[in-house]
């Protein structure tokens, strides 16, 4: 079966300090990988997409930035954090090629910048 | 692009009585609706979802509605249990888009014992 794993479950990170989260996903191939951030325990705000490695699709322009070194690792980075980045940050998958099925979501990151 | 709006924000019913949360959505090319369920600190679970070719779609005392005309899906949980208590989100997915869901604002359901 598919599972998807993502860490660090919590992070507390100063302001400037750099960011990376990683989420793998195990028992499937090529799958669609995303990033969202949900801010204040509300709304879904998808931050990037991947449809194979080394393809990253940006939706909102920002202060961070993503990567798949790998077919199944998705990785999410800032090279300098904004107080504004604060929030729970979710990674999902999709079955690939595009199809209309659900997204299986991680447990989240929730991160504070102080 | 597609959008999805979703009400209401926060639904406080009787334990026992039946919970309704409706959502619209802009793009008619729009072919895949599920709902998400999310607990306290944890990510986002799918409970039920609907393709465009079925109006209605029930599974125990979960059951969604598809009105394609009118471009709205609702959710409806019936003998509600304090175990249902969480965040809803319903989503959409636009055919042919690699881009994922878009997804509602979600609605904070809370069930008074």
């Amino acid at each position: 079966s598919q599972t998807i794993h993502q860490w660090p479950a919590t992070l507390v990170q100063p302001v400037g300090s750099p960011l990376s989260l990683e989420c793998t996903v195990e028992g499937t191939s090529n799958p669609n990988l995303y990033w969202y951030r949900q801010a204040a325990g509300r709304g879904l705000q998808l931050l990037f997409y991947s449809i194979g490695i080394d393809q990253i699709s940006s939706e909102v322009p920002q202060n961070l930035s993503a990567s798949r070194p790998q077919d199944r690792q998705f990785i999410l980075s800032s090279k300098k954090l904004l107080l504004s980045d604060s929030g729970f940050y979710l990674c999902a998958w999709s079955v690939s090629p595009v199809m209309n099925t659900e997204a299986f979501f991680g447990q989240g990151t929730r991160l504070t910048v102080v | 692009g597609e959008n999805v709006e979703q009400h209401p924000s926060t639904l406080s019913v009787q334990e026992g009585d039946s919970a309704v949360i409706k959502c619209t959505y802009s793009d008619s090319a729009s072919n895949y609706f599920p709902w998400y369920k999310q607990e306290l600190g944890k990510g986002p679970q799918l409970i039920i979802d609907i393709r465009s070719n079925v109006g209605e779609k029930k599974d125990q005392r979960i059951a969604v509605t598809l009105n394609k005309t009118a471009k709205h899906f609702s959710l409806h949980i019936t003998e509600t249990q304090p175990e249902d208590s969480a965040v809803y989100f319903c989503a959409a997915w636009v055919g042919g888009g690699a881009d994922g869901l878009t997804f509602g604002k979600g609605t904070h359901l809370i069930i008074q014992p």
